[in-house]
C-alpha cells in the first residue's frame, strides 16, 4: 500500500525558514517523480515544485523559485522541500504527492497524496 | 501564464448527472486530469489524460476534452460524490508549469 506522510509544519515568522519532509513507503521510491502542492485555507490547489525519480531534474512555481528547494533521498524514501524566506502568502497546507507513471520524467500527474502538513507563516 | 476557468459551483439532484467544465484556451491539445477533494482530505485522482480512470474509480466518472473546454461528468450522482473538483494541465509557458483550476464545489441536493 502507496503511504506518503508529511512532517516538518508549523509555525515560522516571515523571513524565516522551514523543511518539510515525505516518508514514502510502499512503492519504488526512486522510479517516480515527486510534486508538492499546496492549499492556502480555504482556497484551491497550487502546484509548488516537482523533482524527477533520479531527483536530477527540479521544477518551480515561479512563486516560490530562489526562496525553496526540493531534494530527494532515495536511500531513504523521503522527499523535501526546504523554504526559506517566508511570506505570509505562503501559509497553505502542503501536500506531497506521487506521479502515476513510472519513470523518471517529472509528469506532474498524481495518483498518491499524502495527507498534507500545514504552514503558518505569521508574526 | 495558462488559466482554467471553473464554475465555483454545481448542484445537481441525487440520481441526475452532473457535468462540471474546465475552461482554457485550446484545452482540447493538451491532456486534462481531475481530481476530487473531500472536506479535510487529501485530493483523489479521478480522471486523467481527459478521459482514463484509475482503478477504484467508479464508471460513473467520465471525462472529454475537446476546443476551449474540458468536462467533468459524474452519472448518477450520489451524495457521496458532493466535493470539490479540480482540473488540472501541464503548460511550459505557464508560470506554474502544471496548472490547476480554481475548483468546483459540487453539491448534491
Amino acid at each position: 500500500e502507496v503511504q506518503l506522510v508529511e512532517s516538518g509544519g508549523g509555525l515560522v515568522q516571515p523571513g524565516g525558514s522551514l523543511r518539510l519532509s515525505c516518508a514514502a513507503s510502499g512503492f519504488t521510491f526512486s522510479s517516480y517523480a515527486m510534486s508538492w502542492v499546496r492549499q492556502a485555507p480555504g482556497k484551491g490547489l497550487e502546484w509548488v515544485s516537482a523533482i524527477s525519480g533520479s531527483g536530477g531534474s527540479t521544477y518551480y512555481a515561479d512563486s516560490v523559485k530562489g526562496r525553496f528547494t526540493i531534494s530527494r533521498d532515495n536511500s531513504k524514501n523521503t522527499l523535501y522541500l526546504q523554504m526559506n524566506s517566508l511570506r505570509a502568502e505562503d501559509t497553505a497546507v502542503y501536500y506531497c504527492a506521487k506521479d502515476l507513471d513510472y519513470g523518471d520524467t517529472a509528469m506532474g500527474l498524481l495518483d498518491y497524496w499524502g495527507q498534507g502538513t500545514l504552514v503558518t507563516v505569521s508574526s | 501564464s495558462y488559466v482554467l476557468t471553473q464554475p465555483p459551483s454545481v448542484s445537481v439532484a441525487p440520481g441526475k448527472t452532473a457535468r462540471i467544465t474546465c475552461g482554457g484556451n485550446n484545452i482540447g491539445s493538451k491532456s486534462v486530469h481531475w481530481y476530487q477533494q473531500k472536506p479535510g482530505q487529501a485530493p483523489v485522482l479521478v480522471i486523467y489524460y481527459d478521459s482514463d480512470r484509475p482503478s477504484g474509480i467508479p464508471e460513473r466518472f467520465s471525462g472529454s476534452n475537446s476546443g476551449n473546454t474540458a468536462t467533468l461528468t459524474i452519472s448518477r450522482v450520489e451524495a457521496g460524490d458532493e466535493a470539490d473538483y479540480y482540473c488540472q494541465v501541464w503548460d511550459s509557458s505557464s508560470d506554474h508549469l502544471w496548472v490547476f483550476g480554481g475548483g468546483t464545489k459540487l453539491t448534491v441536493l
